[in-house]
């Protein structure tokens, strides 16, 4: 089956610019995640959907960072306007049910000038 | 909440040796555990994982990880370490009720010597 999908692989912006990222899911998974990585920590979760529901997104910035998943299948993570601290890897991922291991992406690489 | 400790940012070991990487958890209710490797610019690959049924986990590319409940751990070994095996490790905890979220633990860098 086709893994994750994500685009762009690398992106750079200046402090203060817009920028968003697409995540296709595995097909027929219902639940999709967005992690953000820092270098040199794990992955932290941004914002979990269900379907096209969002089941948590408490520890997303919401005063810059925004997601849909509009249809219940593909994604969109936006941050506006992009800090310094911003830059990471972002990571989508999916799983059929929230009892299945999460397959995820090979992520965006964000880095700020 | 529950939280993830991975003991060691890097560890490094010959060639056909032993891998040890530790991982102690926290959680009020019981875990599910896992153990996920990432290659350079890649995503997360699912190494094994622990849901309540046997103690001893056994995963991919001869890796296994044994859950300790009095200790609080779940050690991610290999016998004998390959060249392949160089990467980052992450332990992770989910817990029902919590929609299966994972929290990560910071990563442990394998470096494998000739």
């Amino acid at each position: 089956e086709a893994g994750v999908a994500q685009s762009p692989r690398y992106k750079i912006i200046e402090k203060r610019q817009s920028v968003a990222f697409w995540c296709n899911p595995i097909s027929g998974h219902a639940t999709l995640y967005w992690y953000q990585q820092i270098l040199g920590q794990g992955p932290k979760l941004l914002i979990q959907f269900q379907n096209n529901g969002v089941v948590d997104d408490s520890q997303l910035p919401k005063d810059r960072f925004s997601a849909e998943r509009l249809k219940g299948v593909d994604s969109t993570l936006k941050i506006q306007p992009a800090k310094l601290e911003d830059s990471a890897v972002y990571l989508c991922a999916s799983s059929g049910d929230r009892n299945q291991p999460q397959h995820f992406g090979d992520g965006t690489r964000l880095s700020i000038l | 909440a529950q939280s993830v400790t991975q003991l060691g940012s890097h560890v490094s070991v010959s060639e056909g040796a032993l891998v040890l990487l530790r991982c102690n958890y926290s959680s009020s209710v019981p875990p599910y555990l896992f153990w996920y490797v990432q290659y350079p610019n890649q995503g997360l690959q699912l190494l094994l994982k622990y849901t309540s049924a046997a103690t001893l986990v056994k995963g991919i590319n001869g890796f296994e990880a044994e859950f300790k409940k009095s200790e609080t751990s779940f050690h991610l070994t290999k016998p004998s370490a390959h060249m392949s095996d160089a990467a980052e490790y992450f332990c992770a905890v989910s817990v029902s009720g919590s929609a299966r979220q994972l929290t990560f633990g910071s990563g442990t860098q394998l470096t494998v010597l000739p």
